[in-house]
């Protein structure tokens, strides 16, 4: 069974730069979700894609955004960086359903905004 | 009122000892209950989930819920020095797949 990959692991941008993550799911799940963890909170949510389709939103503004491929895979993009956005960004995936919702995380990308 | 809330710690308990970690949330709608271990540096690591009140139990670990009291908790029998990590509570709701987290509790395991 393939866990859950992201990339890049680190990631060094400037003020007003654009970012794309990347997150492949976990095999047999058909559901993303993206979550940003600053240093000592806990990770709070952006956003889920399922059937290729946004499925929730937190509360994060337009610039951030996303997509979900045919394969399950998914990206997080984020516009017009601001030094705030600086934190650990973490995919989860999961297989949906309306019961349970075990989210397995991948290793995270370490944004840095300079 | 945070929707779920944790004591940030340090809680310290000595090796081989039981330790308690605690949450509380806000939303009498949540359905589904998460414990995830967090190490310094890493991702998130699911170690137990659980959906109805009572106690789960998983080799070391035990998870209890009280929904009436609205209150979850995490029990780690024969603490490691191992299990010195963040602790994240996690919850959400029927149908809905969003995850609200605690910030943590930190647990130093002291050989």
């Amino acid at each position: 069974e393939t866990g859950v990959t992201q990339s890049p692991t680190h990631l060094i941008k400037t003020r007003g730069q654009q970012v794309t993550l990347r997150c492949s799911s976990q095999s047999g799940h058909n559901t993303v979700s993206w979550y940003q963890q600053a240093l000592g909170q806990g990770p709070q949510f952006i956003f889920q894609y399922y059937r290729e389709e946004e499925n929730g939103r937190g509360n994060f503004p337009p610039r951030f955004s996303g997509l979900q491929f045919p394969n399950y895979s998914s990206e997080l993009n984020v516009n017009a960086l601001e030094l705030d956005d600086s934190a650990l960004y973490l995919c989860a995936s999961s297989l949906y359903t309306n019961s349970y919702n075990e989210q397995f995380f991948g290793p995270g990308t370490r944004l840095t905004v300079l | 009122q945070k929707e779920v809330e944790q004591n940030s710690g340090p809680l310290s308990v000595p090796e081989g000892a039981i330790a308690s970690l605690n949450c509380t949330y806000s939303d009498r709608g949540s359905q589904s209950f998460f414990w995830y271990r967090q190490y310094s540096g890493k991702s998130p690591e699911l170690i137990m989930s659980i959906y109805s009140n009572g106690d789960k139990e998983d080799g070391r670990f035990t998870a209890q819920l009280n929904k009436a009291s609205q209150y979850v908790s995490l029990l780690i029998r024969d603490s490691q020095p191992s299990d010195s990590a963040t602790y994240l509570c996690a919850v959400s709701f029927s149908g809905f797949q969003k995850l609200v987290f605690g910030t943590g509790t930190r647990l130093l395991v002291s050989p």
